[in-house]
């Protein structure tokens, strides 16, 4: 089975400062995808960024990236230039590849806080 | 947006009453889910789709049931609600079930007295 771990319960930060949140995963497979999820207070959930494990580039959208560190089982999300929409719980997610039935598992979640 | 709606939105129930979810869908997605959020464990999987008539269980099973006559509708039963179902519940959709985004809808609040 899979665990993901978000070591980090509350982060906070300036606006228009980056900030980074950590990840850990640990897993037997090989072949994944590790997601970023977002959640406003409007409770919406909403993807932020996703990481196939076979690509050793790192993913990139906007003023969001990740540092994918595969043998170390490592993936943490910067937010550049910080933003007060940003403002948010963040959870690290995975998913195995192939005959999983897109089956996700979850972090426990890091609630991110920009101030303006 | 994908085309997610859940009902109720928010509902309080007494112990040991039976209560009924629905995730209704409009994008014909294939694949659908069930998820619980509780504070200090983020979201785990209660019960997923793969199809019409075709579900098996999530991590957290245990007290709850799921049936998919249609591809718009799944739903979640808890047979005789807990406390410890007091929860926030999601649904979400996937047109591929591996490495694509799923879309999650906007949560029912249930709590049990």
């Amino acid at each position: 089975a899979q665990t993901v771990t978000q070591s980090q319960p509350e982060m906070s930060v300036q606006e228009a400062e980056t900030v980074t949140l950590s990840c850990t995963y640990d897993t037997s497979e090989n072949n994944y995808y590790l997601f970023w999820y977002k959640q406003p207070p409007s409770r919406q959930m909403i993807l932020v960024i996703r990481q196939e494990a076979y690509k050793q580039q790192n993913a990139t959208e906007n003023r969001f990236s990740v540092n994918f560190q595969k043998a170390a089982k490592s993936f943490s999300l910067k937010i550049s230039d910080s933003q007060l929409g940003d403002t948010a719980m963040y959870f690290c997610a995975f998913m195995k590849y192939g005959t999983s039935y897109g089956k996700l598992t979850f972090g426990q979640g890091t609630i991110l806080t920009v101030h303006p | 947006d994908a085309g997610i709606t859940q009902s109720p939105r928010h509902k309080v129930t007494e112990t040991g009453t039976p209560v009924t979810l629905r995730c209704h869908q409009t994008e014909n997605h294939r694949y659908m889910y069930w998820y619980r959020q509780d504070p200090g464990h983020g979201l785990r999987l209660i019960h997923y789709s793969y199809g019409v008539k075709d579900t098996d269980k999530g991590e957290v099973s245990d007290g709850y049931s799921v049936s998919r006559s249609k591809t718009e509708d799944f739903l979640l039963t808890l047979e005789s609600a807990t406390s410890s179902q007091t929860s926030v519940y999601f649904c979400a959709i996937s047109d591929r079930g591996d490495s694509y985004e799923q879309y999650f809808g906007p949560g029912t609040r249930l709590t049990v007295t």
